[in-house]
């Protein structure tokens, strides 16, 4: 079936200006992660959210960053005012149940000039 | 938190030779450690798992073992070969909240042909 899939692919943004990435899941996975990797670092957890439960979101780094997931489906990642530090591959995660195997989606590369 | 620490950072064998990487983790409740390999420009996936309960695991040429009273894990690949080139990272669950995984900085893999 169908992995998890993430768009765009690739987002190019200037200082200050707002960003909005995509993902869609796995269908029936109720648990979806968002998680942002730097240049030659690991995966870093930014936000959880498991069915109708409020999500976990001690990872996002700043006010500027929040997430919502609609119909328990497709989650959108919006980053505002974006800064150059915000640059990363933003990834998102899919699990059948809480700590199930995460499925990975492709990622968004995001590069803030 | 929980601390991900993993050794080496950059790892080359020969093809045909053993491989190892190793992680160590800080939060004593954490219980699932998987392991994630990612090949240049594409997402992690899961290569292996191991639950606190179970003292190693193997599939095929991978192994993964864990020792709690350490509190380190560690990954073996035997009879390497160049398709196994990639970046690893190890995982550690938080003990609080297992779905939240705090992943290690990674270990570049090169298998020499």
């Amino acid at each position: 079936g169908a992995g998890v899939s993430q768009s765009p692919s690739n987002k190019v943004t200037e200082k200050g200006k707002d960003v909005e990435l995509r993902c869609d899941p796995i269908s029936g996975h109720t648990a979806l992660y968002w998680y942002r990797q730097s240049l030659g670092q690991g995966l870093e957890f930014l936000i959880y959210f498991q069915g109708n439960s409020a999500p976990d979101k001690s990872g996002l780094p700043s006010d500027r960053f929040s997430a919502e997931r609609t119909g328990g489906s497709v989650s959108t990642l919006t980053i505002q005012r974006t800064q150059q530090e915000d640059s990363a591959v933003y990834l998102c995660a899919s699990s059948l149940e809480p700590v199930g195997t995460q499925y990975f989606g492709p990622g968004t590369r995001l590069l803030v000039l | 938190g929980e601390n991900v620490e993993q050794h080496p950072s950059t790892l080359s064998v020969q093809e045909g030779d053993s491989a190892v990487i190793k992680c160590t983790y800080s939060d004593s409740a954490s219980n699932y450690f998987p392991w994630y390999k990612q090949e240049l420009g594409k997402r992690p996936q899961l290569i292996i798992d191991i639950r606190s309960n179970v003292g190693e695991k193997k599939d095929q040429r991978i192994a993964v073992t864990l020792n709690k009273t350490a509190k380190h894990f560690s990954l073996h690949i035997t009879e390497t070969q160049p398709e196994d080139s990639a970046v690893y990272f190890c995982a550690a669950s938080s003990g609080g909240s297992n779905y939240k995984l705090t992943f290690g900085k990674g270990t570049l893999l090169t298998v020499n042909p």
